[in-house]
């Protein structure tokens, strides 16, 4: 069955860039009518969705985040990314990635991966 | 803050039956389907329910889902120690352009 894998580092130092890959197994990231999204979860806290990604290249992001947010994605690995720039200690977080299926439910997730910022 | 307004905490007893809330606008679950997630201690959030009241498969009929004007429910019969989680409701937010989450209900077994 599908399924997703987080990885990435999981110490980055503020002001710097957080860079995070979600493999898909199992299926292909290119099947129609899916979005592939990145959610957070600061420690303690409620989830915050930052973003998500058709195969095609097409992109929505989180007003909030936008400014700092890219996600990209490589069919051909079965890929897609997270790149969250300037980050603080406010970016701290367990993130994770999932598939959203129309109309609108994450239906399958990642484990999650804890990103710690700190110098 | 978050957008949709759930109860912090929820609790019940073995067997009984609960309900969370999952309290929006015009923008949101006025307008969108609602989705409830699990989240198991420790663990990445599961789906619950969809499309406001389906359930993915292997997901016991225990638990349900309805929707009425901007609020929505999620309620759980039977209740088992194994149901001890947060749950979270969300959906679209028409206004945001932004998937919005409520800020979670931890759920106890008494």
């Amino acid at each position: 069955q599908l399924q997703l894998q987080e990885s990435g580092p999981g110490l980055v130092k503020p002001s710097e860039t957080l860079s995070l890959t979600c493999t898909v197994s199992g299926g292909s990231i290119s099947s129609s009518s899916y979005y592939w999204g990145w959610i957070r979860q600061p420690p303690g806290k409620g989830l915050e969705w930052i973003g998500s990604i058709y195969y095609s290249g097409s992109t929505y992001y989180n007003p909030s985040l936008k400014s700092r947010v890219t996600i990209s994605v490589d069919t051909s690995k079965n890929q897609f990314s997270l790149k969250l720039s300037s980050v603080t200690a406010a970016d701290t977080a367990v993130y994770y990635c999932a598939r959203r299926s129309p109309p609108d439910a994450f239906d399958i997730w990642g484990q999650g991966t804890m990103v710690t910022v700190s110098s | 803050q978050s957008v949709l307004t759930q109860p912090p905490s929820v609790s019940a007893a073995p067997g009984q039956k609960v309900t969370i809330s999952c309290s929006g606008s015009s923008s949101n679950i006025g307008n969108n389907y609602v989705s409830w997630y699990q989240q198991l201690p420790g663990t990445a959030p599961k789906l619950l329910i969809y499309d406001n009241n389906k359930r993915p498969s292997g997901i016991p009929d225990r638990f349900s889902g309805s929707k009425s004007g901007t609020s929505a429910t999620l309620g759980i019969t039977g209740l088992q120690t194994g149901d001890e989680a947060d749950y979270y409701c969300g959906t679209w937010d028409s206004s945001l352009s932004a998937q919005v989450f409520g800020g979670g209900t931890k759920l106890t077994v008494l």
